[in-house]
């Protein structure tokens, strides 16, 4: 069965801190990495990897796929109070997403 | 274009008692899935829809099912509501998996 595991599962940081969130995954037939944030209800689409797209970039935030070592990152810099956030790795296996159980980030002013 | 709609957004319920969500898709999206949300075990898998057919079913009990109609909205049941059941429940739909999922907001149930 598809696994994804994050960690940390909470990190509280001051605003203008850097942050690494990480996503390892052991899957029977990756497709690809997806990452979202989740303010309140709905996760939004933040990044997807894939074997030809292992790093992607937008404004602060940016990730990377190591497809040896079965991970990915999600690395945030000049980090705001707006990306207080819960941020989740998932896996799009047959008709579903398996998500990891997310990294609740604080971010402090 | 309108998003995902999920309606209602929130719900209490009693022990015993059966609810019903709704959620509307994307526009010419015809796959829909379903996931249950608590603090204990994060996101999980219910079941997903594609042209009125279910071709997936996650690890929850015969209580929680699901149907979808011509026009690709969704509905979930869960019969016999017990305390554990409370949750976010979030609707996500594509056009084609495994790409392009968006969800809605959600529908947050208490059962008391």
């Amino acid at each position: 069965e598809d696994k994804v595991v994050q960690s940390p599962l909470s990190l509280v940081v001051h605003e203008g801190d850097t942050v690494t969130l990480n996503c390892s995954y052991e899957v029977t037939n990756f497709r690809s990495l997806l990452w979202y944030k989740q303010e309140k209800k709905a996760p939004t689409f933040l990044f997807m990897l894939t074997s030809s797209g292992i790093e992607k970039k937008s404004g602060r935030l940016s990730s990377i796929l190591d497809k040896k070592e079965l991970f990915s990152i999600l690395n945030i810099t000049a980090t705001q109070t707006g990306d207080s956030a819960v941020y989740l790795c998932a896996h799009p296996g047959a008709q579903k997403l398996v998500f990891g159980q997310g990294t609740r980030l604080t971010i402090n002013p | 274009k309108a998003g995902v709609t999920q309606t209602p957004r929130y719900l209490i319920k009693t022990r015993g008692q059966q609810v019903t969500l709704s959620c509307s898709p994307i526009s010419g999206h015809r796959s829909v899935s379903w996931y249950q949300q608590t603090p204990g075990q994060g996101l999980q898998f219910l079941f997903e829809y594609f042209s009125e057919t279910q071709r997936n079913k996650g690890n929850f009990p015969g209580r929680f099912s699901g149907r979808q109609f011509s026009n690709s909205r969704s509905e979930m049941n869960v019969s016999t509501l017990e305390l554990g059941d409370s949750a976010l429940y979030l609707c996500a739909s594509s056009p084609r998996e495994p790409y392009g999922y968006t969800f809605g907001s959600g529908t947050r149930l208490t059962v008391v």
